[in-house]
């Protein structure tokens, strides 16, 4: 089956404006989380979101933002863009909220920031 | 989340076994030890996760110390594409979410 999907695979954009990732889970996975990946920070988590409902978020300010449909895609927003905002953002799904469950990563979004 | 303490780097021969050591010493007992690579711009790959006892799949070992506090990874045949970073993480049974560290960077030569 299909794995997790997400779109765009590559972009850029410069100081100020927003962006918007989306990411599709696989089929049957309601769960789905984001993390950012920075060659300083590594990998951080952003958001987790199950059955439309944002359970759990890291420690990013308000400028990120996300949300989740009820076919379980899910995107996330990132406003007034700064230069440290440039990262890998992946997403990745699981079935439920199980905590031993695996999570399935999607490829990313790598976004660049000028 | 415990901590975990990696090495940053470590080299392989191919065909040879691979053991990546992780100390997870602050560990508590209703955490899982799991680990995943990651290839070099790809997402992470889940690899195997354990709570106590020894476990094997198609990839990999985990080997958990008695104490739960230190487990190792192995590789047994390790092949030019298992060059990734591996990632030792500690999870709380309580939260989906993972908290990853800097990783091991696993580099396999011919």
């Amino acid at each position: 089956k299909a794995g997790v999907t997400q779109t765009p695979r590559y972009l850029i954009k410069t100081r100020g404006q927003q962006v918007t990732l989306s990411c599709s889970p696989i089929s049957g996975h309601r769960s789905v989380s984001w993390y950012q990946q920075t060659p300083g920070q590594g990998l951080q988590f952003l958001f987790e979101y199950f059955s439309e409902t944002q359970r759990n978020k890291g420690n990013f300010p308000g400028r990120f933002s996300g949300r989740q449909f009820s076919n379980s895609r899910s995107e996330m927003n990132v406003s007034t863009l700064e230069l440290g905002d440039s990262a890998l953002y992946l997403c990745a799904s699981s079935l439920t909220l199980d905590p031993t469950g695996e999570l399935f990563f999607g490829e990313g979004s790598r976004l660049t920031v000028l | 989340d415990a901590k975990t303490t990696q090495p940053p780097s470590m080299d392989c021969a191919e065909g040879r076994a691979a053991n990546l050591p992780c100390n997870h010493s602050t560990i508590s007992g209703n955490e899982y030890v799991y680990w995943y690579r990651q290839i070099h711009s790809q997402g992470p790959q889940y690899i195997i996760h354990g709570l106590k006892n020894n476990e094997t799949n198609e990839m990999a070992s985990l080997i958990i110390t008695e104490d739960r506090k230190s487990s190792t990874l192995i590789l047994p045949h390790a092949t030019l594409r298992d060059t990734a970073v591996y990632y030792c993480i500690v999870r709380n049974s309580g939260y989906s979410t993972l908290t990853f560290g800097k990783g091991t960077m696993l580099l396999v030569s011919p």
